[in-house]
């Protein structure tokens, strides 16, 4: 079945700073991908989404990368806030309507 | 209220009691999702709801877990013989529509369930 997993389970930057943070997964057949914010006692918020035949999708300061030559995945925050602080989940479909998710990157914002 | 509501937001049992966890939707949604949510992990797929009928419950871990959504909204999670494993959060997502893709999924802020 599909795994979503993340290189880095932390990750700390200068406010203001550029903060890309990256998923892997592992079934080549998924076709549709979801980044997910959530802050700490409150549920995930979608952020953006991409489908498997387009490689970049930009939103409000956020941008999805996808490559799925190598199936992976990165969301890229332009000048990060300090409410940007929270933990990054990407969700790749998996089989007829559920997710797989990722075990998450916290991102921290430094002052 | 605007968003998904789901009580209780915390829920201490004692293991081998039964528990129920409620989600209400947010009004017209006709998708409800549930997951489950470890410590440090990412949400899990549990189950989801087209309507009233469990499309797909290939996520319950085994048979003393069981949902129902017998209207078409409020939907219950429900576990029997409650173990100290089942302690997680429990999320409930719902969206205007059952298609995956361009339907957004509006996440409650779960329930907290710890079995002592």
């Amino acid at each position: 079945g599909e795994s979503v997993g993340l290189h880095l389970p932390t990750l700390s930057v200068q406010e203001g700073d550029n903060s890309i943070i990256n998923c892997a997964y592992s079934n080549s057949a998924s076709d549709y991908f979801i980044w997910y914010k959530q802050e700490s006692g409150k549920g995930p918020q979608f952020i953006i989404d991409i489908r498997s035949n387009m490689d970049k999708r930009q939103g409000q300061r956020v941008t999805v990368l996808l490559n799925k030559t190598v199936k992976h995945l990165s969301l890229q925050i332009a000048a990060t806030q300090p409410g940007d602080s929270a933990v990054y989940f990407c969700a790749a479909h998996g089989n007829g309507q559920n997710f797989v998710f990722g075990p998450g990157t916290r991102l921290s914002v430094l002052p | 209220g605007a968003g998904v509501s789901q009580t209780p937001s915390n829920k201490v049992t004692e293991k081998g009691k039964y528990v129920e966890l409620r989600c209400d939707p947010i009004s017209g949604h006709t998708a409800l999702y549930w997951y489950r949510q470890s410590l440090g992990q990412g949400p899990e797929f549990l189950i989801y709801f087209q309507g009233t009928g469990a499309a797909d419950d290939s996520g319950l871990p085994n048979d003393r877990f069981f949902a129902v959504r017998p209207e078409g909204s409020v939907s219950t999670l429900k576990i029997q013989r409650t173990e100290r494993g089942d302690s997680a959060v429990y999320l409930c997502a719902s969206s205007l529509s059952g298609g995956y893709m361009n339907t957004e999924a509006f996440f409650g802020q779960g329930t907290r369930l710890t079995v002592v």
